[in-house]
């Protein structure tokens, strides 16, 4: 089966433009996760949604946001990108909750800003 | 509350074995492991839940001590094919829903 895709695969914006990245998870997979990685600090989690439900949310500020729409794919936001705003953005699905179940990556979008 | 995984780099000889740490200060519900290859997204190995349950991979074990909230990844006789960077994530039972928190990562590079 198709494995998890995202689009764009690079994206390059200026400090202030705001950005959308999108996530189709695996079919029949309900649980999209976003993580942001960047050299040595691993994957910071940003936020997990279930069934369109944003379950729950990391330690990123409020120019990052999400949904996910009914046919389980995701959208992240970011508004007024930084400089810092740049990283590789993965998504990741799973079949239900993560707590307990394999996750499956994509390949990520890698995001500059200047 | 990032685990921390040690050591952050390792450097083998194909066939050495290698152990990876990782650590929380909260009870952990489940620890998994994941490895990255450079340009790739990460893959799944394993996870291994409270109670003793392990799930994943079957070349690569690992340990999960619930009393001092730790688990270890074993890599035994390594392969090229084992380079990568390691992370561990650790699943803290919480008032809401349980979350997912990957560590930093540990970088091994398996040399002929």
């Amino acid at each position: 089966k198709a494995g998890v895709t995202q689009t764009p695969r690079y994206l390059i914006k200026t400090r202030g433009q705001q950005v959308t990245l999108s996530c189709s998870p695996i079919s029949g997979h309900r649980s999209v996760s976003w993580y942001q990685q960047t050299p040595g600090q691993g994957l910071q989690f940003l936020f997990e949604y279930f069934s369109e439900t944003q379950r729950n949310k990391g330690n990123f500020p409020g120019r990052f946001s999400g949904r996910q729409f009914s046919n389980s794919r995701s959208e992240m936001n970011v508004s007024t990108l930084e400089l810092g705003d740049s990283a590789l953005y993965l998504c990741a699905s799973s079949l239900i909750t993560p707590d307990d179940n394999e996750q499956f990556f994509g390949p990520g979008t890698r995001l500059t800003v200047l | 509350q990032q685990p921390v995984q040690s050591p952050q780099a390792v450097i083998l000889r194909e066939g050495e074995d290698a152990v990876i740490n990782c650590s929380s200060s909260k009870a952990l519900y489940s620890v998994h492991w994941y490895r990255q290859k450079h340009g790739e997204a990460p893959v799944f190995l394993m996870i291994l839940l409270k109670g003793g349950e392990q799930k994943g991979h079957e070349k690569i074990s690992a340990s999960f001590n619930e009393k001092k909230q730790q688990s270890s990844l074993y890599l035994t006789a390594s392969q090229l094919s084992y380079s990568g960077t390691y992370f561990c994530g650790t699943v803290t039972a919480s008032g809401g829903y349980n979350k997912l928190i990957f560590g930093a990562g540990t970088r091994l590079a398996v040399h002929p």
